[in-house]
């Protein structure tokens, strides 16, 4: 299984970033999201494809629909600037499987 | 407030060993699976490892199979993974991370393991 994110995302301070992360009927899998900012350890941002955990901004959202599950941020800041991956439950033999990651850049 | 701190990185040449670790604080351990997840310099995450509450189920990449072997001590709260015939390819950090059926959803701040000759 196969999870892919496309390598950047730009986007202006302000608006909406919409990251992807694409797998063969992957909302059946339970999506999670992860941000981590340079230098940094990730960080959970959703889970269960569209679930936030407590101190992640409302900002932060998820979806996921057919093959593809999105992370989207409204009103992007700069410290938003950051990769993000994508991460579902595989199968027994690869039970965490991550995406490629999306490096998010805040023009 | 639950923390993670890992220890153990450094330079290593090919083929040697080395044991990393994990104190974990703030949280039932022995309640928790546990999770080494990797990141190679400049590339993205990797999972390394997996081990239940009572070390009765351990799970590993494929590359590592053999290799790495995960450990706990709940008496200790501590998490390990113990490196043997290192490859130039296991070089990245090393985060320890409490997993949930919710994701990883506490995270060290890695340590950084060096293959070279």
């Amino acid at each position: 299984y196969v999870l892919t994110q496309p390598p950047s995302v730009s986007v202006a301070p302000g608006q909406t970033a919409r990251i992807t992360c694409g797998g063969n009927n992957i909302g059946s899998y339970g999506v999670q999201w992860y941000q981590q900012r340079p230098g940094q350890a990730p960080v959970l941002v959703i889970y269960y494809d569209s679930d936030r955990p407590s101190g992640i901004p409302e900002r932060f959202s998820g979806s996921t629909s057919g093959n593809t599950a999105s992370l989207t941020i409204s009103r992007v800041e700069a410290g938003d600037e950051a990769d993000y991956y994508c991460q579902v439950w595989a199968d027994s033999s690869d039970p965490v499987l991550f995406g490629g990651g999306t490096k998010l850049t805040v023009l | 407030e639950v923390q993670l701190v890992e220890s153990g990185g450094g330079l290593v040449q090919p083929g040697g060993s080395l044991r990393l670790s994990c104190e974990a604080s703030g949280f039932t351990f022995s309640r928790f699976w546990m999770s080494w997840v990797r990141q190679a310099p400049g590339k993205g995450l990797e999972w390394v490892a997996n081990i239940k509450q009572d070390a009765s189920e351990k799970k590993y990449v494929d590359s590592v199979k053999g290799r790495f072997t995960i450990s706990r001590d709940n008496a200790k709260n501590s998490l390990h993974l113990q490196m043997n015939s290192l490859r130039a390819e296991d070089t990245a950090v090393y985060y320890c991370a409490r997993l949930r059926p919710q994701g990883l959803d506490y995270w060290g701040q890695g340590t950084l393991v060096t293959l070279s000759s």
